[in-house]
């Protein structure tokens, strides 16, 4: 079944903008993922927080975690048209690596 | 220089055939998986070896058989294909144990018509 559910599931920003993209979750969870998926393209590894974290940078990346809501954010600070692409969350809730994917944010950055 | 390669890139093929993805990492990883994505992008796991044994199997239909030679390769063979089966296929891989990055191919569009 489904475990992240990304809102919203559309982003349209001007270049420069900041772009923040949420994620949900069901169940408790070891560790939460983000990945950008270009079109026509494999999906790439963007940063992970764990559990016990509540906040995490990777150069223009900013991801939190609120375990108590059950909720992460991405934020792309200046954005950049090069930004334009699907983003989803994985939560990793069990032993065996398992990652379960929300359905995706699409992100158009408009130069 | 291509971590998880799969091939093929793109195939096309009618009801009822039989076919193959390949997929190989470089990368030293102990685990690998199959993810299908629909057209709606919905990704969801359909199995995850660990040194060639089976440690996820989801619910998929028994047409889909994976087969591991090796902990590089994980192979995806499909019977019988069906309309619905038209996805894309990615395979992944990382180290075992949670918290480990996974890296993904580049996908195999599959179009049953």
């Amino acid at each position: 079944s489904q475990q992240g559910e990304e809102d919203p599931q559309a982003l349209s920003i001007q270049e420069g903008e900041n772009a923040t993209m949420n994620c949900s979750y069901k169940t408790s969870i070891n560790n939460l993922q983000w990945y950008r998926q270009n079109s026509g393209r494999g999906l790439v590894h963007l940063i992970l927080i764990r559990s016990n974290e509540r906040e995490k940078h990777s150069g223009r990346l900013r991801v939190t975690l609120d375990t108590s809501k059950k909720s992460s954010s991405l934020l792309i600070t200046a954005s950049r048209a090069a930004d334009t692409a699907s983003y989803f969350c994985a939560t990793d809730a069990g032993a065996n690596s398992k990652l379960t994917f929300g359905k995706g944010i699409t992100l158009s950055v408009r130069p | 220089d291509t971590a998880v390669s799969q091939t093929p890139k793109y195939l096309v093929t009618q009801m009822g055939n039989d076919k193959s993805i390949k997929c190989e990492q470089n990368l030293g990883h102990d685990t690998m998986y199959w993810y299908k994505q629909d057209s709606k992008k919905f990704l969801k796991i359909m199995f995850s070896y660990n040194n060639k044994e089976l440690i996820i199997n989801e619910t998929v239909p028994n047409r889909f058989s994976p087969k591991s030679p090796d902990k590089a390769h994980l192979n995806l063979h499909i019977n019988s294909l069906e309309l619905g089966d038209s996805a894309v296929y990615f395979c992944a891989s990382s180290h075992q144990g949670p918290g480990n990055t996974i890296y993904f191919g580049e996908g195999s569009w599959l179009t049953v018509v």
